[in-house]
């Protein structure tokens, strides 16, 4: 088992450049989550996926800040254009959603991708 | 709303010390509980959750984990830490099995004195 895969590990970019963070989720999983940790802030969710839709996008900081999940193995998080306050680890996480009502399948998180913007 | 409570920012204990990490939840029924541990530089990493049954449940790496109804708590406990065992550690919350967001505290940062 992979587990979750992120690519790049670390990014360094100028600000305004664009950013594009890549998530490939634990096969069979098809829930799908993206957040984003600082120092300031703790780990914050950005948005998620359900079976590939949008559920709830609310924690997605502005409009710079874009994610898609074309099919179910691949998702990107895209910062355009990019600014020195989105520097930060960013995290996907994945998960099997619960077929009944009794349980709930956890979270896999993958190792991160530290981005800084200068 | 539904909230998680890491009342302790960094805990240092000595190596083979007891541990017990502190975690408070704000919410009417039973929510389904986590602990998480972030070692430097890696992703979260599940060590024990709490949905129903026998309040006191073991993870990995030796942890263990109480729920207290009464109380809304799910401490975290260790007899003895290991150096290893320096991290972060988060505890969090879903409301319940029909719910996807998780609620992470704010997190826990442990410290080992040798």
């Amino acid at each position: 088992d992979a587990g979750v895969i992120q690519s790049p590990r670390h990014e360094v970019t100028e600000m305004g450049q664009e950013v594009t963070l890549r998530c490939k989720p634990i096969s069979g999983h098809n829930s799908l989550f993206w957040y984003r940790q600082t120092m300031m802030r703790g780990l914050e969710l950005l948005i998620y996926f359900n079976n590939n839709v949008p559920i709830d996008d609310s924690g997605m900081p502005e409009d710079r800040f874009s994610a898609k999940m074309p099919n179910a193995s691949f998702s990107t998080l895209k910062i355009q254009p990019s600014e020195p306050r989105d520097s930060a680890v960013y995290f996907c996480a994945s998960r099997l959603l619960a077929g009944g009502s009794s349980s709930y399948n956890e979270q896999f998180f993958g190792p991160g991708t530290r981005l800084t913007v200068l | 709303a539904q909230s998680v409570t890491q009342p302790d920012i960094h805990i240092t204990v000595s190596e083979g010390a007891s541990l017990e990490l502190r975690c408070n939840y704000s919410y009417g029924a039973t929510p389904y509980l986590f602990w998480y541990v972030q070692s430097p530089g890696q992703g979260l990493q599940l060590l024990l959750k709490y949905f129903s049954g026998d309040t006191l449940v073991q993870g990995i790496k030796g942890f263990e984990a109480e729920f207290k109804r009464s109380q809304s708590s799910f401490n975290l406990r260790k007899p003895s830490v290991h150096w290893s065992d320096a991290a972060e550690y988060f505890c969090a919350v879903v409301r319940d099995s029909s719910a996807s967001k998780i609620i992470f505290g704010s997190g826990t940062r442990l410290s080992i004195r040798p």
